[in-house]
């Protein structure tokens, strides 16, 4: 019973650098969230997908890239680090929309860039 | 602008007390609220949640108490035990919409 996976674990970026975070959910939920977490300032939303096939902005999409495989599977791509994307990563998915189901959430990915 | 602010950065209570985290929010168009428990190294764990339609949502030794008049929920563990000790968030969603709003956090210590 995995739930929600997150690949890599951890990982340390040289500014430039590009890298792509791997998401998979096996609850088939229709909905995924990429979501950063910085200390005092709580999780914030980078990208979403409702369902397969769409994906929206957040809160915080800038720098960032990302890419609905499957109803499975939710990438996060970073095509140039900077050090200001140094934080650690959770990926979420839930129910459709309109039903009052909770967010299911990843083990995250710490993420340096240096 | 932080719709969704736990005003507590940290919070220390005693092993079989009553512990309460706050949680204030400023949309009044927000209709579905969370509360979710994080260890460090580990993803966010959903705990207990309460729909606007309700003021109160009980589950053991957590209990969800909401507000609206005054944009306020809090949550209750009843009686604290040393595994409490982590750091929570509350969240909140508006009508039909898909995305949480989340708090900064507030880190629970249980003291034996």
């Amino acid at each position: 019973n995995a739930g929600v996976t997150q690949t890599p674990k951890f990982q340390v970026l040289k500014t430039g650098q590009s890298m792509t975070l791997q998401c998979a959910q096996d609850m088939n939920h229709n909905s995924m969230y990429w979501y950063r977490q910085d200390p005092g300032m709580g999780l914030r939303l980078i990208y979403y997908s409702a369902s397969e096939g769409t994906t929206d902005k957040g809160e915080v999409p800038n720098g960032y890239n990302v890419s609905r495989l499957n109803k499975r599977e939710f990438s996060l791509r970073l095509e140039s680090a900077a050090p200001s994307q140094t934080s650690v990563y959770f990926c979420a998915s839930s129910e459709m929309r309109g039903i009052n189901q909770p967010q299911h959430f990843g083990d995250g990915t710490r993420l340096s860039i240096l | 602008d932080q719709q969704v602010k736990q005003n507590s950065p940290s919070l220390s209570v005693q092993e079989g007390r009553i512990s309460i985290l706050n949680c204030d929010y400023t949309n009044s168009m927000f209709d579905y609220f969370l509360w979710y428990k994080k260890y460090p190294a580990e993803g966010p764990t959903f705990l207990i949640s309460i729909s606007s339609i309700k003021d109160k949502n009980e589950d053991g030794r957590f209990t969800v108490f909401l507000n609206k008049s005054a944009k306020h929920l809090s949550l209750h563990i009843v009686p604290s035990q040393p595994g409490d000790s982590a750091v929570y968030f509350c969240a909140a969603r508006g009508q039909g919409a898909q995305k949480l709003v989340f708090g900064q956090g507030t880190r629970l210590t249980i003291n034996p």
